[in-house]
């Protein structure tokens, strides 16, 4: 149960170029978002999905896309990078029992856009 | 709107003492509150939560939170801290469905 994965560790692109962050789980969990972690802020939510077809925006969606075609998968797309994207990405899966919400991060993307 | 806020960009401590590491909320309804650590280049790792119940929560590691309605906070303690504690910790709520906001983060030094 390798739990949630994130390739690449690392990146760095030119202003303007496009690329996918991958993310995947394992534990078929119904929900998966997408986080940027900046100094001093946080960690604020880019997109989120409930479930296989259905994503929805959350805090700062500009200038990011995302999909969920399989309930393991839920890539996100820069479409033209910024400067103001150099930041780390996390990744994290989350379902809800009778013990409440339980949420699980992957390891990070660090990219910087120069 | 759902919010956190974590008041301290620093805490400083020396092994052996106690910590706390405060945090507010501001949410409509009743909270859903969360702590997690973030130890250099990971991710984040949950230590606890608030559902309903009891307003001293226990967690991972030894760490406890404990509920406060009426002044609206949720703040992590730890009776004795440990230099292998220093990390990065971070208060949430959960807002909306399946929408968690965090707080800016608390950097811990423990001091040998």
């Amino acid at each position: 149960n390798a739990g949630v994965t994130q390739t690449p560790k690392f990146q760095v692109l030119k202003t303007g170029q496009s690329m996918t962050l991958q993310c995947a789980q394992d534990m078929n969990h119904e929900y998966m978002s997408w986080y940027r972690q900046d100094p001093g802020m946080g960690l604020r939510l880019i997109h989120y999905s409930v479930g296989a077809g259905i994503t929805d925006q959350g805090e700062v969606p500009n200038g990011y896309n995302v999909s969920r075609s399989t309930t393991e998968d839920f890539p996100l797309r820069l479409l033209s990078a910024a400067p103001s994207q150099t930041s780390v990405y996390f990744c994290a899966s989350s379902y809800s029992s009778d013990r409440g919400w339980e949420q699980y991060f992957g390891p990070g993307t660090r990219l910087t856009v120069t | 709107a759902q919010s956190v806020a974590q008041p301290e960009d620093q805490v400083n401590v020396a092994e052996g003492n106690p910590l706390t590491v405060k945090c507010t909320y501001s949410v409509s309804g009743n909270p859903y509150l969360f702590w997690y650590v973030q130890y250099p280049n990971r991710g984040l790792q949950f230590l606890l939560k608030y559902i309903t119940g009891d307003n001293l929560v226990k967690g991972s590691y030894g760490f406890e939170a404990e509920f406060n309605k009426s002044q609206t906070s949720f703040h992590l303690k730890k009776p004795s801290a440990l230099v292998s504690d220093s990390a990065l910790y971070f208060c949430a709520v959960r807002g909306g469905f399946n929408k968690f906001y965090f707080g800016s983060g608390t950097k811990l030094n423990v001091k040998p």
